[in-house]
Formats: structure tokens, sequence, C-alpha cells
């Protein structure tokens, strides 16, 4: 079956803008989490969706939010772009609560200048 | 609070060595926890989680609580497990807690 999907791979943006995410689960998963890696913090927990609900929040500023549709597809928001946004944005998904472990996407890569 | 530590930046190991990667966490509850590896230019995949007691790819690692720790281990290091190894943890809910990974190395 399909993996995580993430699109799109690459983005460079300006500081100052908003960029906008994918991610689209494996069939069946209704559980999606954001991750940021970057070499400095390495990977940290931005927030997941379940069932279009926010069940849990990292510690990042509200200009990163996120939502998730009825089909279990998520997206991930940031507005008013920062030089330090830079980052891998990694998506995972998993079944639910009993944390069978995620499977996460290829991620996408943003650059922001 | 949820903290994983993993002590090395980098390990570096013989070909058919033994090899052990540390990892310490603090959380006061049960905690649920993970290896995730990372080969060059692949995605981040799990490797095993401490509730299955499997052995993946002839890696295993044990929940210690009194110590804190679950260190992942191999008898014999193949040059394919050259690659980034995270140790993670779930304290409840689908939040993971990452530590910051060690290189593992293995050299012919």
């Amino acid at each position: 079956k399909a993996g995580v999907t993430q699109t799109p791979r690459y983005l460079i943006k300006t500081r100052g803008q908003q960029v906008t995410l994918s991610c689209s689960p494996i069939s069946g998963h209704r559980s999606v989490s954001w991750y940021q890696q970057t070499p400095g913090q390495g990977l940290q927990f931005l927030f997941e969706y379940f069932s279009e609900t926010q069940r849990n929040k990292g510690n990042f500023p509200g200009r990163f939010s996120g939502r998730q549709f009825s089909n279990s597809r998520s997206e991930m928001n940031v507005s008013t772009l920062e030089l330090g946004d830079s980052a891998l944005y990694l998506c995972a998904s998993s079944m639910d609560r009993d944390n069978y472990g995620y499977t996460f996407g290829s991620g996408t890569r943003l650059t922001v200048v | 609070a949820q903290r994983v530590t993993q002590p090395e930046k980098l390990l570096s190991v013989f070909k058919g060595a033994p090899v052990e990667l540390k990892c310490n966490y603090s959380y006061s509850g049960s905690p649920e926890l993970f290896w995730y590896v990372q080969y060059s230019r692949q995605r981040l995949q799990l490797l095993l989680r401490h509730i299955s007691r499997e052995s993946i790819k002839g890696f295993t690692a044990d929940l210690n609580k009194g110590e804190t720790s679950f260190h992942l281990k191999k008898p014999f290091a193949q040059e394919e497990d050259s690659a980034m190894y995270y140790c993670a943890l779930s304290g409840g809910g689908n939040k993971l807690v990452f530590g910051a990974g060690t290189i593992l190395r293995v050299k012919s």
C-alpha cells in the first residue's frame, strides 16, 4: 500500500510569506502528526490530529497551525515566515492512540530566504 | 518532563564487532520506547518498539526501568547498519520525543 505522501518536496519562500504543506497518510491511518527537523534542534513535535481534531500540540508559536480533513489528509501552515523556520518538515501517520509506531513521509524541505 | 538522551553523536565500529547505542530517558510514568533509523537518503523508519520485544535486522533493545534506559544492541555489526539512529519516547498520546540521534558508522 502507498506510504505517507508529502507535497511539495521542496519549497523556497521569502521572509514574511506564508506556506502550506500537505500530507496524505497511509490509508486507514487516522492519526497524523507533524515534526520539524533541524540540525540544531533535531526532531521536534509540532502537533497531532486525529479525526479532524488537534489532540496534542508542541511548543511552537501560533504562526504554526494545522488541520485535518475528513479523509485524514492533513495540512500545516506557517505564517509570517522567519529564517529560523527553514527545516525539514516531516509528517507521520499511525492507526490510532495505541502507538503501533509511526510511518513517516519523506518530508518537505522548506528554505526561507 | 519527557526527555530522551543519546550521549553519543557518533559511534564507529568495525564490521563484525558488537554494537550498543545508548538511550536514556526521563519520564515519570510508563513510557513507550522506540528506535527509529534513517539510512542515507531514505525516510525515517521504525526499527523496533519495546512493547513488541522483537528483533529486527538482528537488533534488540530492552527497557530497563530501574536505569531508565533503552539501549539498542546488535552482536555483530554489518556495513549496511550504517545510519542515523534515533531513540524516541511516547508518554501517552501520539506524541514522540526524540533524542538527538547517534550516527553509526560500520567500517570494513
